[in-house]
């Protein structure tokens, strides 16, 4: 099974921060990765897929990047609506999510 | 527009079943797969397997093969995922997740599922 790691698993920053996320696979994942958003008491939400493809209607802000088994997923300046938790979702062999980054105002 | 609306929540005792739905509209039904995901109370999101909506055809990720049984009622545009003789770990939320190129495009709300005696 592929394990995917998540860091940081708490992350504090300020509004207009750039934020970078980081998600590991313990094998090479060659891109099939997504990025979801949660928000507390919601379900989660598609950012990313296929590691840097933003999907429709989320906004430009948020960006993927990476290859082989470490991915990143960056907001360029953080809003106060991006408070969450966000995953990493690797598909290359089933699915696994990550355990999660919370992300918080400081 | 497209929707997910799973049912309400459930309380259960420990050695019962439940059986939670997931009504799909505003799309064709038999065109994309459902996938099914777990969310203990706290913690992260675990895939539990999916069906193929066109062939009914389920499959099941290693940790949820056993007592859990996903099936459709295709005319009626929703999947179903079944749990039988529950136990305390099983107290979760359970998602609906419609696939879309192999990312979960369009998720149900969520159907909290607690186990108690």
């Amino acid at each position: 099974d592929i394990q995917m790691t998540q860091s940081p698993s708490l992350l504090s920053a300020s509004v207009g921060d750039r934020v970078t996320l980081s998600c590991k696979a313990s094998q090479n994942i060659y891109k099939y990765l997504n990025w979801y958003q949660q928000k507390l008491g919601e379900a989660p939400k598609l950012l990313i897929y296929y590691t840097n493809s933003l999907q429709t209607g989320i906004p430009s802000r948020f960006s993927g990047s990476g290859s082989g088994t470490d991915y990143t997923l960056t907001i360029s300046s953080l809003q106060p609506e991006d408070v969450a938790t966000y995953f990493c979702q690797q598909y290359n062999s089933w699915y696994t999510f990550g355990a999660g980054t919370k992300l918080e105002l400081k | 527009q497209i929707q997910l609306v799973q049912s309400g929540p459930e309380l259960k005792k420990p050695g019962e079943s439940v059986k939670i739905s997931c009504k799909a509209s505003g799309y064709t039904f038999t065109d994309y797969a459902m996938h099914w995901v777990k969310q203990a109370p706290g913690k992260g999101l675990k895939w539990m397997g999916w069906i193929n909506t066109y062939t009914g055809k389920p499959t099941y990720a290693d940790d949820f093969k056993g007592r859990f049984v996903f099936s459709l009622e295709a005319s009626a545009s929703t999947a179903n995922l079944q749990i039988s003789n529950l136990k305390n770990e099983d107290t979760a939320t359970y998602f609906c997740a419609r696939e879309y190129n192999s990312s979960f495009d369009y998720w149900g709300q969520g159907v909290m599922v607690t186990v108690s005696s």
